[in-house]
């Protein structure tokens, strides 16, 4: 089946600091996610991005299908911005997800 | 309007009782799923269902038995619970293979 690494595992910033999140995949997809699970553990959406770029707010997200990449930006990032960002892909079709390790990010004031 | 719902939030239990969890999705989708986060966050699909129908059962032990009523429900029952069945256990749904919503989450703790 598909393996999703995240890098870095760990990634603490000063408030107002940009990051870069990677996530590689071994197979192709045409699905991937990310999420962000914030400190009282709710997962929530932000990108569902097979290929391409998309924008939202200070977050944004490009997926380089051919190359089995995916990378997350948050830019002049904010505590809110806390928590664990999984990517996910399916193993293949129509099927469940499988997700990375995650990358816990810390932003202190 | 909660789109993927679950109940209840925190479920504390013995060992060796029988519990259940339900879920709910009010969003249309054909496919719902069942997610188990273990202690150290890692998040690994147990069951998939598509129009009511088990598609997927990963290595999952048979004392947990997912049932589906409907398109809009995928229940979780666990018998004989067991300590390492403490977890996160969330619910998912999607439209075949677009984006999938996850429900607030089951704090499951086995004493």
């Amino acid at each position: 089946g598909i393996q999703v690494e995240q890098s870095p595992p760990d990634l603490i910033l000063q408030e107002g600091a940009n990051s870069t999140l990677r996530c590689n995949f071994s197979d192709s997809v045409n699905n991937l996610q990310w999420f962000h699970q914030n400190p009282w553990g709710q997962l929530i959406n932000l990108f569902y991005i097979p290929s391409g770029t998309k924008q939202n707010g200070r977050l944004s997200a490009t997926t380089v299908a051919t190359e089995r990449y995916s990378l997350l930006y948050i830019s002049s990032s904010q505590t809110t911005d806390s928590g664990v960002y999984f990517c996910a892909a399916p193993f293949s079709g129509n099927t469940p997800l499988v997700f990375g390790k995650g990358t816990r990010l810390s932003v202190i004031a | 309007d909660t789109a993927v719902s679950q109940t209840p939030k925190y479920l504390v239990t013995q060992m060796g009782n029988d519990k259940s969890i339900k879920c709910e999705q009010n969003l249309g989708h054909d496919t719902m799923y069942w997610y188990k986060q273990d202690s150290k966050k890692f998040l690994k699909i147990m069951f998939s269902y598509n129009n009511k129908e088990l598609i997927i059962n990963e290595t999952v032990p048979n004392r947990f038995s997912p049932k589906s009523p409907d398109k809009a429900h995928l229940n979780l029952h666990i018998n004989s619970l067991e300590l390492g069945d403490s977890a996160v256990y969330f619910c998912a749904s999607s439209q075949r293979a677009n984006t999938q919503y996850f429900g607030p989450g089951t704090r499951l703790t086995v004493l």
